[in-house]
């Protein structure tokens, strides 16, 4: 069965550090690919997207991700991270020829400390 | 322009009884998904519905079925409800099914005693 891994569940980090987050996922086809941000007491929110083209995407609040195809990876990356940061992270991959279902990775719970 | 909307917010039921959810989609939006999140098993996919036709649907058992009307609203029903059903219920509209993205409601949490 299709799969989405987030390699880290928790991350704690201090404010200015780097951050990437892990994501690989187990379809060979042609997918599309999501990472969802899910601040506390707040919905999930889509950080950014990538369908096809350039695999370096950009999304909201300086986050960008990085689509390797042969590594079937979709890292999320922001060099400087806020307090305001502090959120579930969600990786998501839709499988083109299956509709618009959506797989979730477990997701990552960011904590950044002031 | 709104944002999806979902009812209740909140939902307490006793096992065996049944339980449905409201989502209203953004508007121009055709495409409704459902899913089920819990802190064990995560976010799980329930069903997906484009113009009023079921078009994928989960691993979920039977007790769990959806609907969506003429104007994309959807709704979704969970019959003899049991314990391990509670669980934060999230709709997702879209405009189109590939090659799109979704947008998530703020849940329903359903609470089963």
């Amino acid at each position: 069965a299709q799969s989405v891994s987030q390699h880290n569940h928790h991350v704690i980090l201090s404010e200015a550090a780097s951050l990437e987050l892990g994501c690989n996922y187990s379809y060979g086809g042609t997918v599309n690919l999501f990472w969802y941000v899910q601040y506390p007491g707040q919905h999930l929110q889509l950080l950014l997207k990538y369908f096809s083209g350039d695999p370096l995407v950009k999304g909201i609040k300086g986050f960008e991700a990085e689509f390797i195809k042969s590594k079937f990876s979709f890292n999320l990356r922001k060099p400087s991270v806020q307090w305001s940061d502090t959120a579930e992270y969600f990786c998501a991959v839709k499988m083109v020829d299956q509709g618009g279902k959506l797989i979730f990775g477990q997701g990552t719970e960011l904590s950044v400390k002031p | 322009k709104a944002g999806v909307t979902q009812t209740p917010r909140y939902l307490i039921k006793t096992r065996g009884q049944q339980v449905t959810l409201s989502c209203s989609p953004i508007s121009g939006h055709r495409s409704v998904s459902w899913y089920q999140q819990t802190p064990g098993q995560g976010l799980q996919f329930l069903f997906e519905y484009f113009s009023e036709t079921q078009r994928n649907k989960g691993n979920f058992p039977g007790r769990f079925s959806g609907r969506q009307f003429s104007n994309s609203r959807s709704e979704m029903n969970v019959s003899t409800l049991e314990l391990g059903d509670s669980a934060l219920y999230l709709c997702a509209s879209s405009s189109g099914l590939a090659s799109y993205e979704q947008y998530f409601g703020p849940g329903t949490r359903l609470t089963v005693t």
